[in-house]
């Protein structure tokens, strides 16, 4: 265990529905992360989060919007995903503000299928 | 053109029999260059984090290496439970910098 957990680890959902993935860190860290892993491509990052504040939008669609209530716990809502949306979403932690030079370290992933 | 290629895409090997994994980057300024493991199924585990060309690290069978252009992950006497996947990734100088990962390169050790 990395000490992040997400939830839930597996979710399939239609194009007009609407649900959250959620984050717990219990590492103490300052700074969170949602990626988007997609099968033969690069873990893309999507939004980051120092302090609970939102530092980074990598260009995501407005389908999905990040949430950030303190520095433990963030969630990614979504909202008439398309198909190309299917993916693993992986939620990291790391301490210190912003990148800096700290590890990052990733919960399980939730495995997302949108039909 | 990506900043952070690994090669080979996938590598076989039999249990004992060593290798190296390659990760070249292409950055202005590197700030730090990581590498993970990643089992099916589960997030990326933070293996090592190299700072400057020359350093070296290791853990248990494995070695990371780094040169200005490109690291190294050497896996010594692999066995079947080193079959995973191995993520490098680069973060580059200067304010907003953010993680660059490679695809990745598969490894799977035949027993």
């Amino acid at each position: 265990e990395t000490g992040v957990t997400q939830t839930p680890r597996h979710l399939v959902m239609g194009m007009t529905n609407k649900k959250s993935l959620k984050c717990e860190q219990h590492l103490g860290h300052n700074a969170m992360y949602w990626y988007k892993q997609s099968a033969k491509k690069p873990l893309e990052l999507m939004f980051v989060y120092n302090f609970k504040e939102q530092t980074e939008n990598n260009s995501v669609p407005s389908r999905f919007s990040p949430e950030c209530p303190n520095s433990s716990h963030l969630f990614l809502h979504l909202h008439t995903l398309q198909p190309e949306d299917s993916a693993l979403y992986l939620c990291a932690s790391s301490q210190g503000g912003g990148f800096g030079t700290y590890e990052q370290y990733f919960g399980p992933g939730t495995r997302l299928t949108v039909t | 053109e990506d900043q952070v290629t690994q090669s080979p895409e996938a590598l076989r090997l039999q249990e004992g029999e060593s290798s190296s994994l390659n990760c070249s980057y292409t950055v202005s300024g590197l700030r730090g260059l990581f590498w993970y493991r990643q089992d099916p199924g589960k997030g990326p585990e933070f293996l090592f984090t190299l700072y400057s060309a020359g350093e070296e690290k290791e853990k248990e069978r494995l070695k990371a290496t780094l040169t200005k252009k490109e690291s190294f992950l050497h896996i010594t006497a692999p066995k079947p439970e080193d079959s995973a996947t191995y993520l490098c990734a680069v973060l580059e100088t200067g304010a907003n910098s953010k993680l660059t990962f490679g695809k990745g390169i598969t490894l799977s050790v035949r027993p």
